[in-house]
C-alpha cells in the first residue's frame, strides 16, 4: 500500500540465523505494528511502537525483537529462526482515530 | 499463494446474493471495530468500521452491524460480486490500548457464478 513498504517480500532462511524484516512509512505515523499470519489464525500482534525508541510486546512476542531508531523505520529481528517462526509477516501503521493501513507482507521459510 | 486460508470456516454464496459474515469477539471493552478484506498474497484491506456508540454503519454495498450486548459484529455484503471473493476478518480495540488491533480468525468468501 501507498505510504509502508516492507523488505523483503520473500525470505528463506536456515535455522539458527539471525533475521532482520524491515517496515518502513512515509506517513509520519506515531504508531508501528507488527504481526504474524498463520493458518487457521488471523493476525496476531508481535511488538508495536508508539514513538521512536518506544516499542511493546504484543501477544506471541517470543524469540522475537524489534528496534525502531527513526518515524519512518520499524525492524523486527529473530534473533535466532526457527520452524515455528514460518509464517507470513505484515506491518502496518495507524491508529483507532485515522485507522490502519497494512503492508503487502513478508513470507518467511525458516528450513 | 497465502496458506493462510487452510483452516478457515467457508460461506459459499451465489453472485448476487446477499452475503452475511459473522464475528463474535469476547472482550467487552472493545469500543472500535473493523471489517477487513484480505485477497491472497495481499495485506488487509479496510473494508467498513464502526464505533461502540453505534449500532449500524452503511458503506457502498456493505454494511455492519454490532450488537454489543451478545459482543456480535456481522458484515454484510449485497449483491455479491466474484471479486468480493477473499478471506475477511473483523478486529477490535479499545481506548487505553495504543491503538492494538485483536483479529479475529477469518472467514473465506466463496462467491460461484
Amino acid at each position: 500500500d501507498a505510504g509502508i513498504t516492507q523488505s523483503p517480500r520473500h525470505k528463506v532462511t536456515e535455522t539458527g540465523t539471525p533475521v532482520t524484516l524491515r517496515c518502513h512509512q512515509t506517513e509520519n505515523h506515531r504508531y508501528m505494528y507488527w504481526y504474524r499470519q498463520d493458518p487457521g489464525h488471523g493476525l496476531r500482534l508481535i511488538h508495536y511502537s508508539y514513538g521512536v525508541k518506544d516499542t511493546d510486546k504484543g501477544e506471541v512476542s517470543d524469540g522475537y525483537s524489534v528496534s525502531r531508531s527513526k518515524t519512518e523505520d520499524f525492524l523486527l529481528t529473530l534473533e535466532s529462526a526457527t520452524s515455528s517462526q514460518t509464517s507470513v509477516y505484515f506491518c502496518a501503521i495507524g491508529d483507532r482515530g485515522n485507522g490502519y493501513t497494512f503492508g503487502s507482507g513478508t513470507r518467511l521459510t525458516v528450513v | 499463494g497465502e496458506s493462510v486460508g487452510l483452516h478457515l470456516p467457508t460461506l459459499s454464496v451465489q453472485e448476487g446474493d446477499n452475503s452475511i459474515i459473522n464475528c463474535a469477539y469476547s472482550n467487552s471493552a472493545s469500543d472500535y471495530f473493523i471489517w477487513y478484506k484480505q485477497e491472497s498474497g495481499k495485506g488487509p484491506q479496510f473494508i467498513i468500521d464502526i464505533r461502540s456508540n453505534m449500532d449500524k454503519r452503511q458503506g457502498q454495498r456493505v454494511t455492519v452491524l454490532l450488537n454489543k450486548t451478545v459482543k456480535h459484529l456481522s458484515l454484510q455484503i449485497a449483491a455479491t460480486q466474484p471479486g468480493d471473493s477473499a478471506v475477511y476478518f473483523c478486529a477490535e480495540t479499545y481506548t487505553g490500548t495504543a491503538s492494538k488491533l485483536t483479529f479475529g480468525t477469518g472467514t473465506r468468501l466463496q462467491v460461484t457464478l
